[in-house]
């Protein structure tokens, strides 16, 4: 089944202590992005990649961390998180040829800061 | 990238065709307008994609004018279930796909 899988899908953690949540799809899919949506503020991109090893900001990336060293892979890293990073997470992906913008989205991750 | 701007909510009767228009005033040369549906807690979905005229799939229309300065996403017999927040996203390979969702347009569906 073609899916985008996001791990953990519910963390509760501390402030400074460092994270990792996974992202992984099995489409063979060239686009990836990370995304935080909380109430009031709508769905806004932490950062995108567009290929392995190429890598880029979205409008909300500061205290994030990405890589991609595999195509299918897309780790977003809280090197020290802080209470005003609890929100839901979901991680994305996309074909860059064709049809650009259908992203499938995973499951979502809500993360608690405290 | 484009600015969008949806209606923030619209209520409907189950049966009932549903219009939800998005103004994209600065579309440019390039870009695609896609729509997506979200569920509370749930990722968005992808509903459809349409660079100009119209296009329809299984689920869904989506009419463009010759100037693709807006754009209206057609549901045709909304359900129950068609209760949703909808988003109209513009952009493409100009803006490098960094994804700009707005407030999106909360869709309730009244029995």
């Amino acid at each position: 089944e073609a899916q985008v899988t996001q791990n953990p899908r519910y963390l509760i953690t501390v402030t400074g202590k460092k994270l990792t949540v996974t992202c992984s799809q099995n489409m063979n899919h060239e686009y990836m992005s990370w995304y935080r949506q909380d109430p009031g503020l709508g769905l806004r991109q932490i950062y995108y990649s567009m290929n392995v090893e190429v890598t880029d900001k979205g409008d909300v990336p500061e205290g994030y961390k990405v890589s991609r060293k595999e195509k299918r892979n897309f780790p977003l890293i809280l090197e020290s998180p802080s209470p005003n990073q609890t929100s839901l997470y979901f991680c994305a992906s996309s074909l860059t040829e064709g049809a650009p913008y259908e992203q499938y989205f995973g499951p979502g991750t809500r993360l608690t800061v405290t | 990238l484009a600015k969008t701007t949806q209606p923030i909510s619209m209520d409907s009767y189950e049966g009932q065709e549903v219009n939800i228009t998005c103004s994209h005033n600065n579309i440019a040369t390039n870009d695609y307008i896609t729509w997506y549906q979200q569920f509370p807690s749930q990722g968005p979905r992808f509903i459809i994609q349409g660079y100009k005229t119209k296009v329809t799939n299984e689920v869904a229309s989506l009419f463009i004018p010759a100037d693709r300065k807006s754009s209206t996403l057609s549901l045709p017999r909304v359900s129950l279930s068609d209760t949703a927040v909808y988003y109209c996203l513009v952009g493409g390979a100009t803006g490098g796909f960094k994804t700009i969702f707005g407030a999106g347009t909360r869709l309730f569906v009244k029995a």
